[in-house]
């Protein structure tokens, strides 16, 4: 099993409609992230979450909101999708000490907003 | 504020021959890491190596190698004996240590590897 899930992998949705994409997490990791990517660019931080009582806004936050319901799982949610947040969106995992800590991505959730 | 910059949009490599990805980076911060990471055609992000601004030693792992000139600011990728799996996006990140963790990222470049 994979240790960063994310779900749903593809969503094709209209304007207007909520959305919430979710991401658990098997590493024990107190740290975890939201970002989006867009076609040739790259990755931008939406929302980060350092504890389960922590959220903080990343460079693109407005549109988006995060609960961080446990230690394992961070969900992101659209309130009312716009055709602009289509993208491919990744939850990523890291650890809480060490320098060289990489961020551990999940596979990615690929939305459409028609 | 940090920046990535990644000036190939795209680059060919004949199979077996080794390529280098160019990235440069911009912070005021004395403590960073530097990070690569490979995106294949079916989207995952995948951690390839890692380098510390305090690092003396530039980073390998396995046929993956960073030529860290911190004067410079650059951190380049060097792949060695390209593989046709190769072929893929790479990513340059910068993560500022007094910043939680938080990635930077780069526009990517596209690898493709010639048979």
């Amino acid at each position: 099993d994979a240790d960063v899930t994310q779900t749903p992998r593809n969503r094709i949705t209209k304007t207007g409609k909520r959305i919430m994409l979710e991401c658990s997490q098997t590493k024990g990791h107190d740290r975890m992230y939201w970002y989006r990517q867009d076609p040739g660019l790259g990755l931008r931080l939406i929302y980060y979450s350092f504890d389960v009582k922590d959220i903080n806004k990343g460079e693109i936050s407005d549109g988006y909101s995060v609960s961080r319901q446990a230690q394992a799982k961070f969900s992101l949610s659209l309130e009312s999708a716009i055709p602009n947040q289509t993208a491919l969106y990744f939850c990523a995992t890291s650890g809480q000490s060490g320098p060289n800590q990489p961020q551990h991505f999940g596979d990615g959730t690929r939305l459409s907003i028609l | 504020a940090q920046k990535i910059t990644q000036t190939q949009p795209g680059m060919f490599v004949q199979e077996k021959e080794a390529v280098t990805l160019d990235c440069t980076y911009d912070t005021s911060d004395q403590s960073y890491g530097l990070f690569w990471y490979k995106q294949p055609s079916s989207g995952e992000m995948i951690f390839l190596i890692y380098q510390g601004s305090y690092d003396e030693q530039n980073a390998t792992e396995g046929r993956y190698s960073l030529n860290f000139q911190k004067a410079r600011k650059s951190a380049n990728l060097v792949i060695s004996a390209s593989q046709l799996g190769d072929s893929a996006m790479y990513f340059c990140a910068m993560r500022v240590n007094n910043a939680g963790n938080m990635l930077t990222f780069g526009g990517g470049t596209r690898l493709m590897v010639k048979p």
